[in-house]
Parts: C-alpha cells; structure tokens; sequence
C-alpha cells in the first residue's frame, strides 16, 4: 500500500530536549515536505526537498532542521525545542511530475512544556 | 508574491444544501491549484485538482475551475451530506523552476452539516 508514515504520532516533551519526528515513504517520490498546522494560520511548511541531499526552507524555518540522506526518509529534527513549537507536523511527499498530488501522512502532535 | 486567500468559517450547512467556499490566489508563473480536505483525527487527502486555465477538477460530488482572470479556484457541492463534515484547504504549487517543492495553503474552512 503506497503510504507515508510518521513517527510518533503523539509526542509530549520538555524544553531543550532534542528529537526526531521520522518520515518514511514508499512510493519512490522525489519531493518530500513539512508542515505544521495550527488553529487559525492552516499548514504552513517548514523545509521540502527535492530529491536526496537537496533541502530548501520553507516558510517556517526557524528551530528546525532536516536532512535527506535517502530518497525514502525526510527527519524532522528539533535541537532545542520550545513552547511555540507545539503544533501538529505533517509529512508528504509526491513525484516529480508538476501537478503531483501531495500524499500527506498521519501526522505527529507534538507538545513541548 | 504566492498566497491563497480562501473564505473563513465555520459554514454549517443543512443536508443537501449548497456548498461553495471561495478561494482566491495569488502566484508566480502558471501555478497549479487543489482542494485538499481534512477529516477529523486525520491527515489530508487531495479532493480534486486543477493544472492549467479553465481546467475543472472534480471527485465526490464537488467541483472547482480554474478560472485565470479572476484568480480563482472555488469549490462547489450542489448537495452536502453528513460525512461532508470537515476542514477544507485550498492550496497552490507554483509554476516550475525551484519552486515546484512548494505547496501554499489557505488557512481552512470548517463545514459542519447537519441531517
């Protein structure tokens, strides 16, 4: 089944610990991308790539960073997290065709006391 | 600059009413435009989608054209139904280049029906 997969899908931290929110998917895309939704303010994304080692910002960057070592995996890393990261993060991904649908995973609430 | 700019909610609706919520846009180039639609506890899914002028995207029941002179990408339902309960996105993918990576989205209608 072609899906993209996120891990955790529930996260409850405190400031300044790091983490890693995972992000698989198995269709071969070239594009992969982050999003964070908040009430009000819709999805807003935070860094895409466009295929493996090739990363750009979006338009919420900041305390964020990625890296895209292999075509299938997009992290999502939170050195040091704070209060107003709390959000709901999603990943998607699509092909390199223009007009690609985005195929968006479940997506990973995350909380930081 | 891109942006999408879509119509507010919440919009309650009665069952078998008529949907339309707004979208308008702003892009560079010839962008490509889509309605995605969130349920509750769920990721999105791509409702339709549109690639170029007069193009009209349809699935479920709903609709939307691409109209280029007025920047426009509503989307249309002529009869709502219960399960019809959602968030809705309108969103954009700028024409080519480096910006084929990005998708913009409108901040998100709520339509709450009810039977």
């Amino acid at each position: 089944e072609a899906q993209v997969t996120q891990n955790p899908r529930y996260l409850i931290t405190v400031t300044g610990k790091k983490l890693t929110v995972t992000c698989s998917q198995n269709m071969n895309h070239e594009y992969m991308s982050w999003y964070r939704q908040d009430p009000g303010l819709g999805l807003r994304q935070i860094y895409y790539s466009m295929n493996v080692e090739v990363t750009d910002k979006g338009d919420v960057p900041e305390g964020y960073k990625v890296s895209r070592k292999e075509k299938r995996n997009f992290p999502l890393i939170l050195e040091s997290p704070s209060p107003n990261q709390t959000s709901l993060y999603f990943c998607a991904s699509r092909g390199q065709r223009e007009g690609y649908e985005q195929y968006f995973g479940p997506g990973t609430r995350l909380t930081v006391t | 600059g891109n942006s999408v700019t879509q119509m507010e909610g919440p919009v309650t609706l009665s069952e078998e009413a008529f949907l339309t919520i707004n979208c308008t846009y702003t892009a560079t180039g010839y962008p490509s435009l889509f309605w995605y639609v969130q349920y509750p506890g769920e990721g999105l899914q791509l409702l339709l989608k549109a690639t170029k002028a007069d193009d009209k995207g349809s699935n479920k029941g709903f609709e939307a054209t691409y109209r280029k002179e007025t920047t426009s990408f509503h989307l249309e339902k002529g009869s709502v139904q219960v399960s019809d309960s959602a968030v809705y996105f309108c969103a954009l993918t700028p024409g080519g280049g480096s910006t084929l990576g990005r998708l913009y989205f409108g901040r998100g209608t709520q339509l709450t029906v009810w039977p």
